[in-house]
């Protein structure tokens, strides 16, 4: 169960795009589509953004999109605010019908 | 309002035991798998274990198996973690979380507040 991995950091300036990308392995990211991705302001807890790789829960602003592609999956973020500034984290269904999440990825809104 | 309410945390001597529970309510909660997340102070989310909606079925992180027991009891709306052969490393924010997927393990749409669980002599 060997953690998803994430950069450690992001960063982009007001109205930029960013992507933040989440590796795996055919064993999880790769062979199902139950990817999905959280934001963690401090001292909150997590929001679910995306989940089944692509779909937005009601409430979500339509900037927040997601992808995959082979064992990778992505976190896009258009007309960043500063309000999106806040930990991301990624996480996906195993073959052990277990859940790993990704190390974290700290986004910094310039 | 579909609502978590995790309790139960505290401070316990390694080794000790402590047993987590997590009121759900606004939900069909039955519908859904549950499942237990831990954020260690300064650190990331670790997933820590999931119950199916009948809780018939029942998965562990590597990290906790053979010593946390997860349950659920459907006529009370309520998941509970059991925790045995505490160590340090368990040391954490415990949320609880409802999966968004009713026949299926997919994203955690609703989480709680979380519960802190403290190990120390």
């Amino acid at each position: 169960q060997s953690a998803l991995t994430q950069p450690a950091s992001v960063s982009g300036s007001p109205g930029q795009s960013i992507t933040i990308s989440c590796t795996g392995t055919s064993s999880d990211v790769g062979g199902y589509n139950y990817v999905s991705w959280y934001q963690q302001h401090p001292g909150k807890a997590p929001k679910l953004m995306i989940y089944e790789v692509s779909n937005r829960p009601s409430g979500v602003p339509d900037r927040f999109s997601g992808s995959k592609s082979g064992n990778t999956a992505s976190l896009t973020i258009s007309g960043l605010q500063a309000e999106d500034e806040a930990d991301y984290y990624c996480s996906s269904y195993t073959s052990s019908s277990t859940v790993v999440f990704g190390g974290g990825t700290k986004l910094t809104v310039l | 309002e579909v609502q978590l309410v995790e309790s139960g945390g505290g401070v316990v001597q390694p080794g000790g035991s402590l047993r987590l529970s997590c009121a759900a309510s606004g939900f069909t909660f039955d519908d859904y798998a549950m499942h237990w997340v831990r954020q260690a102070p300064g650190k990331g989310l670790e997933w820590v274990s999931l119950i199916s909606g009948d809780g018939g079925s029942t998965y562990y992180a590597d990290s906790v198996k053979g010593r946390f027991t997860i349950s659920r009891d459907n006529s009370k709306n309520s998941l509970y973690l059991q925790m045995n052969s505490l160590r340090t490393e368990d040391t954490a924010l415990y949320y609880c979380a409802k999966d968004e997927c009713g026949d299926c393990i997919g994203g955690m749409d609703v989480w709680g507040q979380g519960t802190t669980v403290t190990v120390s002599s």
